[in-house]
């Protein structure tokens, strides 16, 4: 099993511009997440999935869309990169049926996002 | 949101020494607290996760305890080796969101 992947690894984009970044996972996990981390702040919910056709926000939501089409995708759509924006992503997966979210989630390698 | 704090933010630590940090967490529709070890440039990677009041678990060197009445828990390390340098974050479970604390940023000096 690879695990949780996710591309690209780095990223620099212009302020403005659109992007998508993805995450696959291949242990048939139902719960996927994206978090984004920033110094002094630690791991904060962007969005997150309990299954297929099924998405919802998270702490921090505004300028990202999400879907999830498929068990093993969810990518991450930035709609028009802000400077704010910058930060690494991290993309989660858990094995967690809906409702009882307390297995362990387990992580992408992250992808560094630059917005100049 | 819940506000999920560790403390404390940052510590050094000789090669050999015991340590441990909290997290604290509001004790109220609590589900699980989970402990996650993070080294720099790599994802962070699971330690422990648990449910009940009085819960104590160990991998090796590292325990935890959790106190869902006064919402903390508390991660040691017996005997600090230069490997354990490392962040350790805690997140509690809130609905089907897990939020996470800030971390401690463990430094082991050899």
């Amino acid at each position: 099993n690879a695990g949780v992947t996710q591309t690209p690894k780095f990223q620099v984009l212009k302020t403005g511009q659109s992007m998508t970044l993805q995450c696959a996972q291949d242990m048939n996990h139902e719960y996927m997440s994206w978090y984004r981390q920033d110094p002094g702040m630690g791991l904060r919910l962007i969005h997150y999935s309990v299954g297929a056709g099924i998405t919802d926000q998270g702490e921090v939501p505004n300028g990202y869309n999400v879907s999830r089409s498929t068990t093993e995708d969810f990518p991450l759509r930035l709609l028009s990169a802000a400077p704010s924006q910058t930060s690494v992503y991290f993309c989660a997966s858990s094995p967690t049926k809906t409702g009882l979210p307390w297995d362990t989630q387990y992580f992408g390698p992250g992808t560094r996002l630059t917005v100049l | 949101i819940l506000n999920v704090e560790q403390s404390p933010q940052s510590l050094h630590v000789q090669e050999g020494d015991s340590t441990n940090f909290t997290c604290s967490f509001p004790s109220s529709n609590f589900y699980a607290l989970h402990w996650y070890r993070w080294e720099t440039a790599k994802s962070p990677e699971a330690l422990f996760v648990m449910t009940l009041n009085g819960d104590e678990k160990k991998k090796g060197r590292i325990s935890a305890t959790l106190n869902t009445k006064e919402g903390y828990s508390y991660l040691y390390i017996k005997g600090s080796q230069p490997e354990d340098s490392a962040t350790y974050l805690c997140a509690r479970n809130y609905g089907q969101n897990f939020v996470f604390g800030p971390g401690t940023r463990l430094s082991v000096l050899p």
